[in-house]
Order: C-alpha cells, then structure tokens, then sequence
C-alpha cells in the first residue's frame, strides 16, 4: 500500500504562476523526497527534506515538512511551461523504504 | 554522471510468456529497488535488496514474480508467466543508505506491454 498521497491529482496553471503541491503520509520517516517524472519517462529526483528539517529551498523549488501533521508541501515558484510533468513525494523508512503517493500532475500552459 | 543502468527499454511480449529485466546500479549502492508503476499512477514497491539479501517482497506476487541479486550487484526481475495486467513501466532505483539520509536514483525504467 501506498503511504503517501498527494493533494490535488491534477493542477493547472499559467506560466509565470505559483504551483502548490501537497503530500500527506502515514508512517514516520526518515527523509521525505520529491520527483519529477515526464511523460514515459524516468524519476528525477528535485529535492530531499530530512525528518528534522522543516523547510528546504533549491533553486525555485521550497518544500515545506511538517512531521507532527505528517505533511510536505512542494511549492514551485514562477512556473515555466517545462515544469509540465508529474510530481511525486516519496517517504524513507527507517527500513531504507521508499514509498511513493500516487502523484500530482502539473500543467503549465504558456 | 553515474547512472542506474536498466535494459530493455521496451519489451512487447505475449501473455503466459517469461520476461525478464535487468538492472545495474549505481556502482557502491547496497540497496537496490524494483518498481512498477502503472499509467497514470504512482511505483509501487515490488522487491527492495540490502546488498544480496532480500529485505522487503511484501508487495511481490510471487506466484509468478522473482527477483534476485545474486553477487549483491546487478539484479534481474523475471515474470513467469506474463498476464495482462503486467503491462506497465518497471523501474529500478539505488542508493547508499550507509552514506547518510539520501535518495534513491532511478533508471529510466522498462515499459512492459503484455499483448
């Protein structure tokens, strides 16, 4: 079963807009990851939060963790049309365990 | 750039046929995992390997699904035989555990189509 879930399914944005993309999860972690994954493609991986951490920035790219609600929030500031993809948050177990949600997926129209 | 390694990239088979993936990581990964993902939806845990050892295969239908690393290496994911509900995106993944709290690099998987 899946411990994560992300919140909404599907997002739909301007290009030039924020994009908000939250997680919620079931068991504790060590690390809590988000990837980016193309259209038949691979995952990429963007940005890792560590369970003792709450807030993490790389590039345009802020991931917020919240460890007693169980919850991340990826937020991707001034989107661009190449943002278009699917984003998944994926949990680390203390068993080196990585489960993934069933994904948020991203459209940034020009 | 090291690289998870996966081959075929896509493979067309026909039901109650075997198939088979293979899967290099990243040299010095001890944990190695195997997932599949279905269109349109988030990988599913199939197989997690700490060196040779099998650590997790809850989520594996072993009836007709193996896995194995046998030098603690490379691994192979074989299915015996394929059904329809097979068809999907096989991923594989490593990463250092013992390295610290990082995360786990992907291949670009293998497409399976089932026909």
């Amino acid at each position: 079963s899946q411990q994560g879930e992300e919140d909404p399914q599907a997002l739909s944005i301007q290009e030039g807009e924020n994009a908000t993309m939250n997680c919620s999860y079931k068991t504790s972690i060590n690390n809590l990851q988000w990837y980016r994954q193309n259209s038949g493609r691979g995952l990429v991986h963007l940005i890792l939060i560590r369970s003792n951490e709450r807030e993490k920035h790389s590039g345009r790219l802020r991931v917020t963790l919240d460890t007693s609600k169980k919850s991340s929030s990826l937020l991707i500031t001034a989107s661009r049309a190449a943002d278009t993809a699917s984003y998944f948050c994926a949990v680390k177990t203390s068993y080196d365990k990585v489960i993934f949600g069933p994904g948020t997926s991203l459209s940034v129209i020009p | 750039e090291a690289e998870v390694a996966q081959s075929p990239r896509y493979k067309i088979t026909e039901k109650s046929q075997a198939v088979a993936f293979w899967c290099d990581p990243i040299s010095g990964h001890a944990t190695l995992y195997w997932y599949r993902q279905i269109l349109g939806q988030g990988p599913e845990l199939l197989v997690q390997f700490q060196d040779e050892s099998v650590v997790d295969d809850s989520q594996l239908p072993k009836d007709r699904f193996s896995a194995e690393r046998l030098k603690g290496v490379d691994s192979t994911l074989k299915i015996q035989p394929a059904e329809l509900g097979d068809s999907a995106m096989y991923l594989c993944a490593s990463s250092r555990p013992e390295a610290g709290n990082t995360e786990a690099f992907f291949g670009q998987g293998t497409r399976l189509t089932v026909v």
